[in-house]
């Protein structure tokens, strides 16, 4: 069972560079979600999605874009890297139209902007 | 905005016995949920138990157990007859309405 996939993960960026972390489950989920997770200050909401052609912002949405295209599929953007971005970033999908907490989370990605 | 607060950034607690983390919320909504997640060292995390706000009985999970005191907003997670593979960062996550807020973790390291 795959479950959550995140490609690639670990990327190196320089300041200004622009990459797509990519998202993918297998279990028919309508819900999904990016997090960002930074030393000493837990997981943060980025973006979420709770259906294909539906997308909000979460706590800290400035940098990042998203779209969902398809119920598989959440890709992650960030159009112009800034160092502030260097993190660990998780991708999270869960059953129904809306976040119930019970989130099935990929390996996370760990991306370093110089 | 909803905020959660762990207070022990790091614990340790012997094989086979029990150890409790904490952890505090503030919030103005009455429905809501909380939760306890886990991150081992192969860094995914993993639902470890889930209380919903309007249940006065306490979540339990095998040997993890919840103390969830509404009017305190606190919500401090028990675990028993701890194991080596108990070894990991526990994260406390508040939702309500689609947004979900973790605390910063508490690592806890189980000693043989």
């Amino acid at each position: 069972n795959a479950g959550v996939t995140q490609t690639p993960k670990f990327q190196v960026l320089k300041t200004g560079q622009s990459m797509t972390l990519q998202c993918a489950q297998d279990m028919n989920h309508e819900y999904m979600s990016w997090y960002r997770q930074d030393p000493g200050m837990g997981l943060r909401l980025i973006h979420y999605s709770v259906g294909a052609g539906i997308t909000d912002q979460g706590e800290v949405p400035n940098g990042y874009n998203v779209s969902r295209s398809t119920t598989e599929d959440f890709p992650l953007r960030l159009l112009s890297a800034a160092p502030s971005q260097t993190s660990v970033y998780f991708c999270a999908s869960g059953y129904g139209t809306e976040n119930t907490g019970e989130l099935f989370f990929g390996e996370g990605s760990r991306l370093t902007v110089l | 905005a909803q905020t959660v607060t762990q207070s022990q950034p790091e614990m340790s607690v012997q094989e086979a016995e029990t150890v409790t983390l904490s952890c505090t919320y503030d919030t103005s909504e009455n429905n809501y949920y909380l939760f306890w997640y886990k991150q081992p060292p192969s860094r995914q995390m993993i639902l470890v138990i889930r209380q919903e706000a309007y249940k006065q009985q306490n979540a339990t999970e095998n040997r993890f157990s919840v103390n969830f005191q509404k009017a305190a907003k606190s919500f401090s997670l028990k675990i028993s007859d701890s194991q080596l593979g108990d070894t990991a960062m526990y994260f406390c996550a508040f939702l309500n309405n689609n947004d979900m807020r973790f605390g910063a973790g508490t690592r806890l390291t189980v000693k043989p």
